[in-house]
């Protein structure tokens, strides 16, 4: 079993939809999570970040995790056709999410259509 | 403003040739890592940087590889003889709290 598994997608939406992105981990040690933005050929862009079980929301994006169920959550409300872009999620084991390794979901390619 | 800085930000090299990528970074911190992405695969950890010196390095990161921080700023990332297999976007990172902030990377190529 990997240790993070996320949807590659493609995923198509029309503008406006509410979108849904997910990842499901095995590692119970990760108590970071993260989600990233990445655009083709570029570094990866921290949208959000929390610290173990819960929601968390910033504007049009609400993460959350489900630690008992390994199980982590991005939704994008009102989404835009800017919100087009590959979705990663990430997680660490660290006792700060920054003083340890992340590991990296696949991405989901996710396209808002006007 | 990005939080790091990577140069080159496009690397062509012939096999077996050594590359050095750089990362500079905007302030002062004490963790850094780097990171590698093959086209098409996810972000791999390649390596962690804690208070100027190694503390873990993955299955990727061999003898081929070596990180140093030479003047206490820059951060470089070396590869002694380069493989067709490095091709791949490299990616500097830095930690901060409860998170890491990525640089724009620098995709090399390997021919």
């Amino acid at each position: 079993q990997k240790e993070v598994e996320q949807d590659p997608g493609p995923l198509s939406v029309p503008e406006g939809a509410i979108v849904s992105l997910n990842c499901t981990y095995s590692n119970s040690a990760f108590q970071y999570f993260m989600w990233y933005r990445q655009y083709s050929r570029k570094g990866p862009e921290l949208l959000m970040y929390t610290y173990s079980s819960g929601n968390k929301e910033d504007g049009r994006f609400t993460a959350q995790v489900d630690k008992s169920s390994k199980y982590i959550s991005l939704f994008i409300r009102d989404s835009q056709p800017s919100d087009s872009a590959t979705y990663l999620c990430a997680m660490s084991a660290g006792s700060q999410g920054g003083s340890e390794k992340l590991v990296f979901g696949k991405g989901m390619k996710l396209t808002v259509n006007p | 403003e990005p939080e790091v800085t990577q140069t080159p930000s496009h690397q062509v090299t012939q096999m077996g040739q050594e590359v050095i990528l750089r990362c500079v970074p905007i302030s002062n911190h004490l963790y850094f890592y780097w990171y590698r992405q093959i086209l098409g695969q996810k972000v791999e950890f390649l390596v962690s940087f804690y208070n100027n010196e190694i503390s873990e390095k993955s299955e990727i990161f061999d003898d081929q590889f070596s990180v140093e921080r030479p003047d206490g700023s820059n951060f470089t990332l070396k590869i002694r003889s380069t493989k067709l297999e490095d091709s791949a976007m490299y990616f500097c990172a830095r930690g901060v709290a409860d998170t890491q902030y990525f640089g724009p990377g620098t995709r090399l190529t390997v021919l």
